[in-house]
């Protein structure tokens, strides 16, 4: 069983491009979380998808950032007109659709490294 | 809102021996979770054990265990026998709901151990 894919590994934009980021998410998950980690910090959410559904976006920024989860397909993060400060790594985790009635563990893919030059 | 309060920046230890890694937290919600995460410098994000508030016993996963002082709000890492690869930053997080019974994690700073040969 595969993990939670994400891709690219590394990515790097100049200030003003855009960048896409995608999550596949654990085979049998439909629920997908988007963090974000700044350097030498924690996690911090972002947003919370089902299939089709933006479920929380508290987190999100509310100018620039996007995110969806498509019928089909990976879940795609996408910032438009990147700045310095959006460089980060973008981790995507995926939960069961019944959560683990022990853990409601999220497991984490091995995340996106964005760099804005 | 909740909040994870990892108070050890750093931490240095010897190998082989046991570390204990500080984290307290603060809710107001009867009903939680806890989790520790290890980062390693690959970046990937390791689910390492998780504490339900209405756990009877400490959580344990090998050489791994959760202090869990409820009254105390702590819920610290305890490593036991520490080996060379446990090198790593280390992340607790509590779960906190949103709605349709989803729950996103807020982390804490996170501590970084180094474990000396």
């Amino acid at each position: 069983n595969a993990g939670v894919m994400q891709n690219p590994r590394h990515l790097v934009r100049r200030r003003g491009q855009e960048a896409r980021l995608r999550c596949s998410p654990m085979k049998g998950h439909s629920h997908v979380y988007w963090y974000r980690q700044l350097p030498e910090e924690g996690l911090k959410f972002m947003v919370y998808l089902q299939k089709e559904n933006i479920i929380d976006e508290s987190g999100m920024p509310k100018e620039r950032f996007s995110a969806e989860f498509p019928k089909e397909g990976p879940s795609i993060l996408r910032i438009q007109q990147v700045v310095r400060g959006d460089s980060a790594a973008y981790f995507c985790a995926s939960s069961p659709i019944e959560g683990d009635r022990s853990t409601d563990t999220q497991y984490f893919g091995p995340g996106t490294r964005l760099t804005v030059l | 809102a909740q909040k994870i309060t990892q108070t050890q920046p750093g931490m240095f230890v010897q190998e082989k021996e046991a570390v204990t890694l500080d984290c307290t937290y603060d809710t107001s919600d009867p009903s939680y979770g806890l989790f520790w995460y290890k980062q390693p410098s690959s970046g990937e994000m390791i689910f390492l054990i998780y504490q339900g508030s209405y756990d009877q016993q400490n959580a344990t996963e090998g050489r791994y265990s959760l202090n869990f002082q409820k009254a105390r709000k702590s819920a610290n890492l305890v490593i036991s026998a520490s080996q060379l690869g446990d090198s790593a930053m280390y992340f607790c997080a509590m779960r906190e709901p949103i709605i349709q019974g989803a729950q996103k994690l807020v982390f804490g700073q996170g501590t970084r151990l180094t474990i000396n040969p």
